[in-house]
């Protein structure tokens, strides 16, 4: 997991509160990813960003937010309007050369909203 | 539009025998071809890619994948599993060409190996 930090591991909400995750990294890459995995679903592209004040939706955005104010800050909100909030949530970066395009991915923090 | 599937949920293997987790891809153009594995409740670490040359590509733990254009596959194997293999291994792609800035994932298999 080197690299990249995510924090916290467990983080429990009530229904009806936004909440923010947060990823950080070190590693001076320019591009990071925000993924949600579900059981049995593999991993599901929310939003990313190739460079500072840039960001782009994935395949699954609808109820997320982000921004990218710092290389090294990519903080994930999750708000009200996500129907099913519960998940595990995985943050990663790359480099943005095409030798390079393999993802470091942080450990992840799994959300619980009931 | 680029797309991987892993057509094993679940692949089971004695410790010491060959493995093999397969992968086959979609994309419009030239890919990029990613494994990485996951332990439980913790993110993936990256195992080995194909970029470009040889088809036969060798990354961490002893584990290698062949890139075979003509059937679009990128397995994953190792010749003789440990039980310390077992977890979720993932194949990815990215299209080459267009760029697009991502990786789209597999929906993953589990990999359990027996003493």
């Amino acid at each position: 997991d080197g690299g990249i930090t995510q924090s916290p591991k467990y983080l429990f909400r009530k229904e009806g509160q936004n909440v923010t995750l947060s990823c950080e990294q070190n590693l001076n890459h320019d591009a990071m990813y925000w993924y949600r995995q579900d059981p049995g679903q593999g991993l599901r592209l929310i939003y990313y960003s190739q460079i500072v004040n840039d960001f782009q939706k994935g395949d699954i955005a609808e109820g997320y937010s982000v921004s990218r104010e710092k290389k090294e800050s990519f903080p994930l909100t999750v708000t009200s309007a996500q129907k099913n909030p519960t998940a595990f949530y995985l943050c990663a970066s790359s480099e943005t050369s095409s030798s390079s395009y393999e993802q470091y991915f942080g450990p992840g923090t799994r959300l619980t909203v009931t | 539009a680029q797309s991987v599937a892993q057509p094993e949920d679940q692949v089971n293997v004695a410790e010491g025998n060959p493995l093999t987790v397969k992968c086959t891809y979609s994309v419009s153009g030239n890919p990029y071809l990613f494994w990485y594995v996951q332990y439980p409740n913790r993110g993936l670490q990256f195992l080995l890619k194909y970029i470009t040359g040889d088809n036969l590509v060798k990354g961490s733990y002893g584990f290698e994948a062949e890139f075979n254009k003509s059937q679009t596959s990128f397995h994953l194997k190792k010749p003789s599993a440990l039980v310390s293999d077992s977890a979720l291994y993932f194949c990815a792609v990215r299209d080459r060409e267009t760029n697009a800035g991502k990786s789209t994932f597999g929906d993953g298999t589990t990999l359990t190996v027996k003493p």
